[in-house]
């Protein structure tokens, strides 16, 4: 296993238009999460899940955003309708555990432009 | 409302030299703290981590600082290399869902 992958790496879509990103966590890791980041911020939080449960969802994450992890494996992160402010680096980053000093290891993200 | 931050959006260093990163907090619940670092095109690889029952830990060329009381976190790398050019991240932990909270990043740039 090499680590957290995400596809695709790049996606350019117009307005309107519906995206969906996937992200492989490493294997065994119970808890995936997705950030977006945008140019001149840090990463900021969107939702996680522990196994297949999502437990928590940001208010960043409008009506337009789902995410899914069936099975407690990959995840996919779905945006309808896009607008051009969903331009954004997409990561996701899984860990193992439950406790605070377990490290999240982070995928190289999937960069969306919405024209 | 910006839980993490880090005021110097970049620092150029000389190679040889102390490159010093810093990080505020305002939540005292956070009980953990990371530093990560970011090439461009890439996602965020983890550097070095620190409990808030520590206040410095040690590895190898990085140093993490803690001051719970001013509620400061920095970073020191010596000696710099070119190859430590990057965007460096400062996480402090969400002790009830293990969520990040980032900083904003410094850009640090070595020079040779």
């Amino acid at each position: 296993d090499t680590g957290v992958s995400q596809n695709p790496r790049h996606k350019i879509t117009k307005r309107g238009q519906n995206v969906t990103f996937r992200c492989d966590p490493i294997s065994e890791h119970n808890r995936l999460y997705w950030y977006r980041q945008t140019l001149g911020q840090g990463p900021e939080f969107l939702t996680y899940f522990q196994n297949e449960a999502q437990l928590e969802k940001s208010r960043l994450l409008s009506d337009r955003f789902s995410a899914e992890r069936p099975k407690g494996s990959f995840s996919t992160l779905e945006i309808q309708r896009t607008e051009q402010g969903d331009s954004a680096m997409y990561l996701c980053a899984s860990s193992v555990g439950t406790s605070s000093s377990n490290e999240q290891f982070f995928g190289p993200g999937t960069r969306l432009t919405v024209l | 409302d910006q839980q993490v931050k880090q005021n110097s959006p970049s620092l150029s260093v000389q190679e040889g030299r102390i490159s010093i990163l810093n990080c505020d907090y305002t939540n005292s619940m956070f009980d953990y703290f990371l530093w990560y670092k970011k090439y461009p095109a890439e996602g965020p690889t983890f550097l070095i981590s620190i409990s808030s029952i520590k206040d410095k830990n040690e590895d190898g060329r990085f140093t993490v600082f803690l001051n719970k009381s001013a509620k400061h976190l920095s970073l020191h790398i010596v000696p710099s290399q070119p190859g430590d050019s990057a965007v460096y991240f400062c996480a402090a932990v969400d002790s009830g869902t293990y969520k990040y909270i980032f900083g904003t990043g410094t850009r640090l740039k070595v020079l040779a």
